[in-house]
């Protein structure tokens, strides 16, 4: 699992509240990414971050908000939650050499927005 | 189009062979990969094929590629329950930032 954890792993909250996610790794990988899982939709892109306070939007950023303080942990933000936000929310990093771009992924963070 | 295409579902007796199918759009891609999910799990990397390979076999997975149609296929002999997932095909385009574009996935049912 090359060493990622998400926490929390399910989280209920209500429209209008703010939600932080964590993913952590302990490998010191440069690249992170947050996806969110939808049916009919697969994977999509939130938020990457290729360094310590580099991050840049992905195709569905809107809504969320990223931070990288240090190069164990990305989180990932909702500042005021919406029902449209209720997902399962995957971080990944990139392993390897640049070249070969293999992604690891987290076990997920279930949320619900009531 | 600007997807990754896949269809989203396939089922298969057990012991028949698999074949997940995938197009995609991106002739610059350099690689193309499979992940597979279990439920409530993550993805998992299982192969992936360089854009210059037509071919790749890994013990009962077998990776085509049509650079020509900008198809990709995984195949899965001899198949068992434990393969029962999603899968998703992936590919790295060079001319997007270097990202991965993942599709939809397939779910594979295994009939006994």
């Amino acid at each position: 699992d090359a060493g990622i954890t998400q926490s929390p792993r399910h989280k209920v909250t209500e429209t209008g509240t703010p939600v932080t996610l964590r993913c952590h790794q302990t490998e010191n990988h440069r690249y992170m990414y947050w996806y969110r899982q939808d049916p009919g939709h697969g994977l999509r892109l939130i938020h990457y971050s290729y360094g310590v306070k580099d991050t840049d939007k992905g195709e569905v950023s809107d809504g969320y908000s990223v931070s990288r303080s240090k190069t164990e942990d990305f989180l990932l933000t909702l500042e005021s939650a919406t029902s449209s936000q209720t997902s399962v929310y995957f971080c990944a990093i990139s392993v390897g050499v640049v070249s070969y771009n293999e992604q690891f992924f987290g076990p997920g963070t279930r949320l619900t927005v009531l | 189009g600007e997807d990754v295409e896949q269809s989203l579902f396939l089922s298969v007796r057990e012991g028949d062979s698999s074949v997940i199918n995938c197009t995609y759009t991106d002739s610059s891609s350099t690689y193309l990969y499979w992940y597979k999910q279990e439920p409530g799990a993550g993805l998992q990397l299982l192969t992936y094929i360089f854009s210059n390979m037509d071919m790749k076999q890994d013990q009962r997975l077998t990776v085509l590629l049509n650079k020509k149609d900008k198809h990709l296929s995984l195949r899965i002999a001899d198949t068992q329950t434990g393969d029962s997932a999603i899968y998703f095909c992936a590919e790295r385009r060079v001319n997007r930032d270097d990202k991965i574009i993942f599709g939809k996935g397939t779910r594979l049912h295994i009939l006994p």
